[in-house]
């Protein structure tokens, strides 16, 4: 049962356009959420979260945003540039519980063309 | 760079065979993940340890273990390796509790199993 979704396993956007990359879970008890990003021969890093108690978190050019009736949070980067090139895991678990608990989406790469 | 270190980078082995995965988390780090990521999967908790002890577990198999040692670097023992073993084998570092805890990863040790 696969409990944190994102089902493009791949986006292509040109540069300075919006990219947007979509997560949808199933599990309601989920109150916490994480997009990190990765490089090729990189780990993931931590890149942005955002807890049920807001719809809404920016940082810099990028922003997550969070529909908890749909089950459903996007992150959204403005403008996207040539190095927001990698692949983006939505991850959630429960406010207090540890990264042990953290359940991952597949991934979605993200290719910013020219 | 992350600060945690992950050899060897690539592993190439054959079915039946038994392997180690080896990690060195953040220096004052005193926790460690092991994460497996296969093909088109997320990743996929296997185990933690925490100053020497086991703290969780995921979805370890039986032919999995794991230590820290009192260094608090840690070692992931694979055998009997199958094919369906081959995957990315991320090590993760974490500093923080709850909420606040955030992972730092290795870059991966990808495993081919022939």
């Amino acid at each position: 049962d696969q409990q944190v979704k994102q089902n493009s396993p791949s986006l292509s956007v040109q540069e300075g356009r919006i990219s947007i990359l979509n997560c949808d879970y199933t599990n309601s008890m989920f109150d916490y959420f994480l997009w990190y990003k990765k490089y090729p021969a990189e780990g993931p890093t931590f890149l942005i979260s955002i807890s049920s108690i807001k719809d809404k978190n920016e940082d810099g050019r990028f922003t997550v945003f969070l529909n908890k009736s749909a089950k459903h949070l996007s992150l959204h980067i403005v403008p996207s540039q040539p190095g927001d090139s990698a692949v983006y895991f939505c991850a959630a678990r429960r406010v207090r519980q540890g990264a042990q608990k953290l359940v991952f989406g597949q991934g979605t790469r993200l290719t910013i063309n020219p | 760079d992350s600060g945690v270190t992950q050899t060897p980078k690539h592993l190439i082995t054959a079915t039946g065979q038994r392997v180690t995965l080896r990690c060195s988390p953040r220096s004052g780090d005193l926790s460690v993940y092991w994460y497996q990521q296969s093909l088109d999967q997320g990743l996929q908790f296997l185990i933690q340890y925490y100053n020497g002890e086991e703290r969780a577990k995921g979805n370890i198999l039986e032919r999995f273990s794991a230590q820290q040692f009192p260094d608090l670097h840690s070692e992931l023992n694979l055998s009997s390796l199958e094919l369906g073993d081959s995957a990315l084998y991320f090590c993760a570092s974490s500093v923080g509790t709850g909420t606040n805890e955030k992972l730092f990863f290795g870059s991966g040790t990808q495993l081919s199993v022939l």
